[in-house]
C-alpha cells in the first residue's frame, strides 16, 4: 500500500512570497489533515478534510493561508503572503474513516518550510 | 492549561532499562489515545494506540491509561539505542469533532 506523499521535500522562500504544497493520501482514505510542526513542538492541526469538505479550521490563519482538497483526493495548502514565523514543517496525514474520530494517522514525509 | 500536556525532556535511561513516558490530557471525555515516535527530521510514525477501555502490550511497548487523573503513559521495557527519539502523544478531543491533538513530545536518549 502507498503511503502519504508530498511535495516539495524543502522550500526556501522570502517574507511576503507565496507557497504552495501538495498532498495525495492513501488510496481510499477519507479524512486528510494538515499539521504544522515548529521546530522543538508537537504538530499543530491546521485543517481537517472529511472527503472535500471541511470538517475543523479554527486553527488555520485565514488570512494568509487556505487549503482545498478537491474531488475528496489531492489535497494543495497555500500560504500568502508569508512571514518568517511560518518556517516549519508541513505534514499531511490522512485516515480511513469519516470525521477521524478514533482513527490512525498516517503521516508523509512532510515538507519543510524556510521562510527568510 | 494545555490540551495536551508532555515533558520535553530529554528522558535519559541506559541500553535495557525500562524508559517511561507520560502525557496529561484536559478533555475528560477523550476516549483514543496515540503514541507516535518521531525520529530527527522524519515525520511521525504510530507505534501504539488504545481505548478507554484499557491498557495494551505489543512487544517491548506497554500503554496505559488512568482516566480518572486523565494521564496516559508509554513503557518501554528493554530500551534500545535505537529507541532514542521524540516520542508525541496524541489525544483524540471527543467534544471537538474528533480532533486529534498532539503534545509537544519527549526526547527519550537511550545510552549504550
Amino acid at each position: 500500500e502507498a503511503g502519504v506523499a508530498q511535495s516539495p521535500r524543502y522550500k526556501i522562500i522570502e517574507k511576503r512570497q507565496s507557497v504552495a504544497f501538495w498532498c495525495n493520501p492513501i488510496s481510499g482514505h477519507a479524512t486528510l489533515y494538515w499539521y504544522q510542526q515548529i521546530l522543538g513542538q508537537g504538530p499543530k492541526l491546521l485543517i481537517q478534510f472529511q472527503n472535500n469538505g471541511v470538517v475543523d479550521d479554527s486553527q488555520l490563519p485565514k488570512d494568509r493561508f487556505s487549503a482545498e482538497r478537491l474531488k475528496g483526493v489531492d489535497s494543495t495548502l497555500k500560504i500568502q503572503p508569508a512571514k518568517l514565523e511560518d518556517s516549519a514543517v508541513y505534514l499531511c496525514a490522512s485516515s480511513r474513516g469519516a470525521r477521524g474520530t478514533n482513527e490512525k494517522l498516517f503521516f508523509g514525509s512532510g515538507t519543510q518550510l524556510s521562510v527568510l | 492549561q494545555k490540551e495536551v500536556e508532555q515533558n520535553s525532556g530529554p528522558l535519559s535511561v541506559p541500553e535495557g532499562a525500562i524508559a517511561s513516558l507520560n502525557c496529561t490530557y484536559s478533555d475528560r471525555g477523550s476516549q483514543s489515545f496515540f503514541w507516535y515516535r518521531q525520529y530527527s527530521g522524519k515525520s511521525p510514525e504510530l507505534i501504539m494506540f488504545i481505548y478507554s477501555n484499557g491498557d495494551k502490550e505489543d512487544g517491548r511497548f506497554t500503554a496505559q491509561l488512568n482516566k480518572a487523573s486523565q494521564y496516559v503513559s508509554l513503557l518501554i521495557r528493554d530500551s534500545q539505542p535505537s529507541d532514542s527519539a521524540t516520542y508525541l502523544c496524541a489525544v483524540n478531543m471527543a467534544s471537538n469533532t474528533g480532533k486529534l491533538i498532539f503534545g509537544q513530545g519527549t526526547t527519550l536518549q537511550v545510552k549504550p
